[in-house]
């Protein structure tokens, strides 16, 4: 199962409201998480199931979709969120990622 | 607190052998399946290979399937990757993770990565 993220990169403001999209090759339902990675750091699980948010992680991040289409948005930038963003599919071996959104400051 | 600390990357010819180790603790290790993902320098993340946590479901991606084996030793909170007939493209930082059934098998608990470099 392919995933496409788009945008591949987005510049933004601290106080935006954004939203990446992830596209499934084939339905996966709601079997799809997201992570936000920093430079030299493991990703974070931000999102499970489409649109549970992972403890810990701030309300202005919220997830959206099912089957091939799927959202992640943020919904007041904050300093501290600007990063590269990766969508990943649970539904079916092998699993994949998304080749990631990286989120800059404009 | 869970900790997942990686070993065993380095430097290593093309067609050579390594094996990865994740060290596991905070955690019920033998209640978890896990992964392994990689991550070429500058680019996306890749997932390698699974393994239920009794080790008896074992998963591969096509790029390295044949080449690599995921084992785990439960007794010793320890998860392996035996990596064998290495290419140029399978220099990468390699995490570790755990699959979390409670999370739609996401990846809660990631390690801080060992670093695989493939070069003559």
């Amino acid at each position: 199962i392919q995933l496409t993220q788009s945008p591949s990169s987005l510049s933004a403001s601290a106080g935006d409201r954004v939203t990446i999209t992830c596209r499934a090759s084939q339905g996966i339902s709601s079997y799809l998480a997201w992570y936000q990675q920093k430079p030299g750091k493991a990703p974070k699980l931000l999102i499970y199931a489409a649109s549970t948010l992972q403890s810990g992680v701030p309300s202005r991040f919220s997830g959206s979709g099912s089957g091939t289409d799927f959202t992640l948005t943020i919904s007041s930038l904050q300093p501290e969120d600007f990063a590269t963003y990766y969508c990943q599919q649970l539904n079916s071996y092998p699993r994949t990622f998304g080749q990631g959104t990286k989120l800059e400051i404009k | 607190e869970v900790q997942l600390v990686e070993s065993g990357g380095g430097v290593v010819q093309p067609g050579g052998s390594l094996r990865l180790s994740c060290e596991a603790s905070g955690l019920t290790f033998s209640g978890y399946a896990m992964s392994w993902v990689r991550q070429p320098p500058g680019k996306g993340l890749e997932w390698v290979s699974h393994i239920g946590a009794s080790g008896g479901s074992i998963y591969y991606a096509d790029s390295v399937k044949g080449r690599c084996t995921i084992s785990r030793d439960n007794s010793k909170n320890t998860l392996y990757l035996q990596m064998n007939s290495l290419r140029a493209d399978d220099t990468a930082v390699y995490y570790c993770a755990t699959d979390s059934s409670l999370r739609g098998w996401s990846h809660n608990d990631w390690g801080q990565g060992t670093l695989v470099t493939v070069s003559s």
